[in-house]
């Protein structure tokens, strides 16, 4: 099974919509995750760090589930500037980043 | 705001030749990295350093590969035969503290595109 797992999509939404992704990882051990979002052949930039009790920042939403082993994130009010891929990231020990395979996101006027 | 920079933006190499790509971490980081992301696939990771030396490593990070530190401010990774499957973009990314310190989180660098001829 593998380290983390995403649904690819794509995802297409008008602007204006809500929409959430979901990502599961496979070892319980795991301790910190995060939400970058990577736009076409450029680095992965932070987009924010998911704390145990949730978090928010702005349009943006992020959830942890440890029981379940997933996290999510929820963009309300999608502009175009949203489209991306978003890489769900997750750390188990020491400092190697997992990075999931990605969910791409466009958002059609 | 400070960033992590990478040269050179794109290296074309004939397979076989030895390859080194630069990175300047974040100036007050200490904990650095190197990913790759094969066009269309997962990003990698494959190798941590601290303190001069390697922490961690992946499978990816063979006998081919090394990283250097050579003087305050530069971190290096060596490709030193390198291989068609070697073509890929390769990230360097740095952080202030280990992920067990407040979250920190990696920076990345934009990446430099190798092609392997």
């Amino acid at each position: 099974r593998k380290e983390v797992e995403q649904d690819p999509g794509p995802f297409n939404v008008p602007e204006g919509a809500t929409v959430a992704f979901n990502c599961t990882y496979s070892n319980s051990a795991s301790q910190s995750f995060f939400w970058y979002r990577q736009d076409c052949r450029k680095e992965p930039k932070l987009l924010m760090s998911v704390y145990s009790s949730g978090n928010e920042d702005g349009r943006f939403t992020a959830q942890l589930n440890r029981a379940s082993q997933y996290i999510s994130l929820l963009i309300r009010d999608s502009k175009l500037s949203d489209s991306a891929t978003y890489l769900c990231v997750v750390i188990r020990t020491g400092n190697q980043f997992y990075f999931g395979t990605g969910t791409s996101l466009t958002v059609i006027p | 705001e400070p960033e992590v920079t990478q040269t050179p933006s794109h290296q074309v190499t004939q397979m076989g030749q030895e390859v080194i790509l630069r990175c300047v971490p974040i100036s007050n980081h200490l904990y650095f990295y190197w990913y790759r992301q094969i066009l269309g696939q997962k990003v990698e990771f494959l190798v941590s350093f601290y303190n001069n030396e390697i922490s961690e490593k992946s499978e990816i990070f063979d006998d081919q590969f090394s990283v250097e530190r050579p003087d305050g401010s530069n971190f290096t990774l060596k490709i030193r035969s390198t291989k068609l499957e070697d073509s890929a973009m390769y990230f360097c990314a740095s952080s202030e503290a280990p992920w067990g310190t407040g979250n920190q989180p990696q920076h990345f660098g934009d990446g430099t595109r190798l092609s392997i001829l």
